[in-house]
């Protein structure tokens, strides 16, 4: 059962454009979302994250929007650059007393071409 | 700062074998997880833990076993390595509240044989 699902495995964006990255969810007690760039060998780096409670969060280049009643998140990474070029993971955050269980969807590529 | 550190990095098993990931983190957090990525799979959740002593299970815990003894130190236990465990194993810690993060490690690759 995938709480968390990225439906494009790759996207290719020219350099300059707009990045738009899909993410959608089943659960809607999830009360934290979260964007995670990865490059190879590397451990994943936080982008930007966003409470249930809000509908969009930016942070210089990145914008998250949240629709709750589609239980669906995006990334958008505008302008895009060639450094952006890496996996893209989208996470939901479920916090119990028991524990905050963390739930990663299957990432997509991002290349940006010059 | 260190950050989340984990040990090996690197790491050759035979099957059946058995070994231990360290991970520490210095962030004072209180929920540390334990993942791993396999090619095409994204991130999957083996086992979390809110706090020392406690632990629980994600999607895929088969095989492994978990240790928080302390706050600080989350490991995770292959008893008997199989080649389906072949994988990157990655530790995180979580910061909650206004600026949620997850702090990850740099990874474990581990190869079974």
């Amino acid at each position: 059962d995938q709480q968390v699902k990225q439906n494009s495995p790759s996207l290719s964006v020219q350099e300059g454009r707009i990045s738009i990255l899909n993410c959608d969810y089943t659960n809607s007690m999830f009360d934290y979302f979260l964007w995670y760039k990865k490059y190879p060998a590397e451990g994943p780096t936080f982008l930007i994250s966003i409470s249930s409670i809000k509908d969009k969060n930016e942070d210089g280049r990145f914008t998250v929007f949240l629709n709750k009643s589609a239980k669906h998140l995006s990334l958008h990474i505008v302008p895009s650059q060639p450094g952006d070029s890496a996996v893209y993971f989208c996470a939901a955050l479920m916090i119990k007393a028991a524990g905050n269980k963390l739930t990663f969807g299957g990432g997509t590529r991002v290349l940006v071409k010059p | 700062n260190a950050g989340v550190t984990q040990t090996p990095k690197f790491q050759v098993l035979k099957t059946g074998q058995s070994m231990t990931l360290q991970c520490a983190q210095d962030m004072n957090h209180n929920s540390m997880y334990w993942y791993r990525q396999d090619p095409g799979m994204g991130l999957r959740l083996i086992y979390y833990s809110a706090s020392e002593g406690t632990t629980d299970k994600g999607e895929v815990p088969n095989g492994y076993n978990v240790s928080r003894l302390n706050k600080r130190e989350f490991s995770l236990r292959l008893e008997s390595a199989a080649p389906s465990q072949t994988s990157v194993y990655f530790c995180a810690s979580l910061l909650s509240g206004l600026n949620t993060e997850a702090f990850f490690g740099q990874g474990t690759r581990l190869t079974v044989v």
